[in-house]
């Protein structure tokens, strides 16, 4: 069975500092990687997605990928308040289904 | 990316019936996700929709319980059948709105309790 693992949390961080998310995933014939927002009581929002290895950065938000260890991780530069939520990640499998497994979700909490 | 309207934003059902929830989309697509998030917890793949053929099924969901339609490549709707208390939750769909897999955006749920 393919699984997506996450520190479920609470990560807490201090106002201005940089919050680090992990994920890993078991399907090694995964292709793309996503992460998710959701703040309590919405939807999941996409804030960003990663297909190569290395670093994609998106304004504060970078994510980066190691297909090798199976591991994507989401880092968030100069924390806010408003960054306190629930942050998924997602993999999409191979072949044809495209079909997303999510993890549970790590819960992180800005502290002003 | 697409948007997606989908009602009824919430409900509170009696056990023992059932409920339809509407996915409205602004664009065509070819496939429509139908997830379940129950309560803090991640979301959990029910079903994927095509346009013209029989929804697919993820273990532990059944046809009977979770009819699907998918009349158009625009709109699909889920039926939580014979409802119980186990079924509340919250209830998503979700498009490949940019295809190949460039992101899947989500509608506002469903918020369903059942009593």
């Amino acid at each position: 069975q393919k699984e997506v693992e996450q520190n479920s949390g609470p990560l807490s961080v201090p106002e201005g500092a940089i919050a680090s998310l992990n994920c890993t995933y078991s399907d090694r014939g995964s292709q793309s990687f996503f992460w998710y927002r959701q703040y309590s009581g919405k939807s999941p929002e996409l804030i960003m997605f990663i297909y190569s290895n290395g670093d994609k950065e998106d304004g504060r938000f970078t994510a980066q990928l190691n297909k090798a260890s199976q591991y994507v991780s989401l880092l968030i530069r100069d924390s806010q308040p408003s960054d306190s939520a629930t942050y998924l990640c997602a993999v999409l499998s191979g072949g044809s289904n495209y079909k997303l497994t999510f993890g549970k979700g790590t819960l992180l909490t800005v502290n002003p | 990316s697409a948007v997606i309207s989908q009602k009824p934003s919430r409900d509170i059902c009696q056990r023992g019936t059932s409920l339809t929830i509407q996915c409205q989309v602004d664009s065509q697509v070819t496939m429509m996700f139908w997830y379940r998030q129950q309560p803090g917890q991640s979301l959990t793949l029910i079903a994927t929709a095509n346009q013209g053929s029989e929804a697919t099924y993820e273990s532990g969901f059944v046809i009977d319980k979770f009819p699907i339609s998918r009349p158009n490549l625009t709109f699909s709707t889920l039926t939580v059948s014979n409802m119980s208390p186990e079924d509340s939750s919250i209830y998503l769909c979700s498009v490949d709105g940019q295809g190949g897999g460039y992101g899947y955006t989500f509608g506002s749920g469903t918020r369903l309790t059942v009593v």
